[in-house]
């Protein structure tokens, strides 16, 4: 069935450095794939998406590249701040009418100052 | 818009009793979804429903049942809890069940 994997955490980084997390999959098909981020006491909200092989997601300095070959969505910041520190899940949405989302564990993101 | 509200925010509740966790969208979304978040294991999909009137199970159905009588509304029951339902509790939704998914602030549910 579906799966999704990600880095074990946690990441520890100082401000201003550069994040990748990796996020590699597997699906039958064409799935959509997801990052959420989980900000501590929060539920999740959508951090960026990508539908199609090839497409990028983008949004506060995070990127994520949809990359069919290797089945990945590694999640990138150049920069990251303070604020980032956060619990980040990768997402798949398969073929499925039940619009169930296949989560990886989620990574922990620790950004000191 | 409140978007998708929860409730209550945290329980403590005694193995063996039944309890419902209310989950409220205003944002007439068609399909509505409750995971659980377990550490190390992220969200699994417990129940789910794709449009008012129906509902189907997810991956990890058991212990627990749901009703969609209208479009705000999709409460999850447990009837009678057992400390593995230990757990925190999202509801989510969305505008069809291929849209991206909108989660709710969560519920902490212990069972002792």
């Amino acid at each position: 069935g579906d799966s999704v994997t990600q880095m074990e955490g946690p990441v520890t980084l100082s401000e201003e450095a550069f994040l990748t997390i990796n996020c590699t999959y597997t699906a039958t098909g064409y799935p959509s794939l997801f990052w959420y981020v989980q900000y501590p006491g929060e539920g999740l909200q959508l951090l960026l998406k990508a539908t199609k092989a090839d497409d990028k997601g983008s949004n506060k300095g995070f990127e994520a590249t949809y990359r069919k070959e290797t089945t990945s969505f590694h999640l990138e910041k150049g920069s990251v701040q303070v604020s980032d520190s956060a619990v980040y899940f990768c997402a798949l949405h398969g073929s499925s009418n039940t619009g169930k989302l296949i989560f990886g564990q989620g990574t922990t993101l620790q950004v000191k100052p | 818009t409140a978007g998708i509200t929860q409730a209550p925010t945290s329980q403590i509740l005694a193995a063996g009793r039944s309890m419902t966790l209310r989950c409220t969208q205003d944002m007439r979304h068609n399909a509505m979804y409750w995971y659980r978040q377990d550490l190390g294991l992220g969200l699994r999909l417990i129940h789910y429903s794709n449009t008012a009137g129906t509902t189907g199970k997810g991956e990890v159905p058991d212990g627990y049942s749901v009703s969609r009588a209208n479009t705000d509304d999709f409460p999850l029951t447990l009837a009678s809890a057992v400390p593995s339902q230990t757990s925190v509790y999202f509801c989510a939704s969305s505008e069809t069940s291929y849209h991206e998914q909108f989660f709710g602030p969560g519920t902490r549910l212990t069972v002792l």
